[in-house]
């Protein structure tokens, strides 16, 4: 079995000050990892990825997130806040296949970032 | 942009009426998704599609059904709707090789809200 816990539903910030999204995971398998964001009415955009290469991985706009086994966790952080980067953050797993069609992504329940002036 | 489009992007519906959600890509992508978005839930998958005709059932299946006739279309029906199918549904596809070098990677359309009275 595979799962998400997003530690936070909603995280409130001023513009300029460090983010940080929590994620904890549980897999028996070795899973790959992924931020997506969602901005309001929109669909999911990839953020980025981790996919047992590097620990450490860097994603668009600023973001990244380190990979720490130990701790089955992936937490999202950026040094400083932009009023764009508020929107609803989803870390996923990816791990158990689905038959016929690759892996099964099991979403966290996401975590709301707000971005005050 | 993978050229994703979903039909209709808004209804209301009352109880035990048949809805048909599509899903429409243009890129000739084999890997189809229906996920349901609910607040606290992330996204979880409804069915998936591994080619024409070939389809399968996700986690949270019960009272719907899917066809796919087509390559570039994947239909995701409720044959009698229920106020609990309020939710807003996304279609997804993902880019693949060979099913065993999916890592879970996936373009997800702008999604449908469905209201159920």
């Amino acid at each position: 079995a595979q799962s998400v816990t997003q530690l936070d539903s909603h995280v409130s910030v001023s513009e300029g000050t460090p983010v940080l999204l929590r994620c904890n995971y549980s897999s028996s398998y070795s899973p790959s990892l992924f931020w997506y964001v969602q901005h309001p009415n929109k669909g999911l955009q990839l953020l980025l990825k981790y996919t047992s290469a590097a620990t450490l991985v860097k994603g668009i706009n600023g973001f990244e997130a380190e990979f720490k086994k130990s701790e089955t966790s992936f937490h999202l952080t950026k040094p400083s806040a932009h009023m764009s980067d508020a929107a609803e953050y989803f870390c996923v797993v990816s791990a158990l296949a689905l038959r016929n069609a690759g892996n099964m992504l099991t979403f966290g329940g996401g975590t709301r970032l707000m971005v005050k002036p | 942009d993978a050229g994703i489009t979903q039909s209709p992007r808004h209804k209301v519906t009352e109880t035990g009426t048949p809805v048909t959600l599509r899903c429409h890509q243009t890129e000739n992508h084999r890997y189809m998704y229906w996920y349901r978005q609910d607040p606290g839930h992330g996204l979880r998958l409804i069915h998936y599609s591994y080619g024409v005709k070939d389809t399968d059932k996700g986690e949270v299946s019960d009272g719907y059904s899917v066809s796919r006739s087509k390559t570039e279309d994947f239909l995701l029906t409720l044959e009698s709707a229920t106020s609990s199918q309020t939710s807003v549904y996304f279609c997804a596809i993902s880019v693949l090789l060979a099913v065993t070098t999916n890592t879970g990677e996936l373009f997800f359309g702008e999604g449908s809200r469905l209201t159920v009275l």
